[in-house]
């Protein structure tokens, strides 16, 4: 079964543009899950969702960030634009079933660095 | 909200069991706690889940005490292979999830 896919692995960018980030789930997993990971600390929540809906998305920077899960599979996440503290790891994971608080299974990660 | 408290840092030998535990004053009623380690360059991996009481799988046993405030994950016999981060995350699905800021543990040969 494969796993959780991210792209890119790494992305370096200045100050104030924009990037997006790219997951593609476990085939089949209902929930779909968007961290911030920041060096020395533990993944933050970004936003949540349930099939292409969102569950939570209380700790998503809405003025700057946006994520969407068209069609309740694979999703992007958006930052636009971006900030030298938004240099993090950004963590995707996927549960199998909605509404249930189970196993997440996470992505490598793509890195982001802001110059 | 349910924060967690762990300890930044634990050294282990090899063959030792560990016993790492997590603080969680404000769990919700319906939070379930879980248990992930993470390894350089990679992303969380499941360990662990519980509700109450005791749980054990083939690799880790959780332990949580009746009142729910804490639980305590514990590794029987730690190899070199277990050095990394582990993190205790509580909440519920829609319910402000949250990792703590992990606990770094060292295995020595």
């Amino acid at each position: 079964e494969a796993g959780v896919a991210q792209s890119p692995r790494y992305k370096i960018i200045e100050k104030r543009q924009s990037v997006a980030f790219w997951c593609n789930p476990i085939s089949g997993h209902a929930t779909l899950y968007w961290y911030q990971q920041i060096l020395g600390q533990g993944p933050k929540l970004l936003i949540q969702f349930q099939n292409n809906g969102v569950v939570d998305d209380s700790q998503l920077p809405k003025d700057r960030f946006s994520a969407e899960r068209l069609k309740g599979v694979d999703s992007t996440l958006k930052i636009q634009p971006a900030k030298l503290e938004d240099s993090a790891v950004y963590l995707c994971a996927s549960s199998p079933e909605a509404g249930v608080f189970n196993e997440q299974f996470f992505g490598p990660g793509t890195r982001l660095t802001v110059l | 909200l349910a924060k967690t408290t762990q300890p930044i840092s634990m050294d282990s030998y090899e063959g030792q069991e560990v016993n790492i535990t997590c603080s969680h004053n404000n769990i919700a009623t319906n939070d379930y706690i879980t248990w992930y380690q993470q390894f350089p360059s990679q992303g969380p991996r499941f360990i662990i889940q519980g509700y109450k009481t005791k749980v054990t799988n083939e690799v880790a046993s959780l332990f949580i005490p009746a009142d729910r405030k804490s639980s305590t994950l514990s590794l029987p016999r730690v190899s070199l292979s277990d050095t990394a981060v582990y993190y205790c995350l509580v909440g519920d699905v829609g319910n402000d999830m949250r990792f703590g800021a992990g606990t770094r543990l060292t295995v020595k040969p």
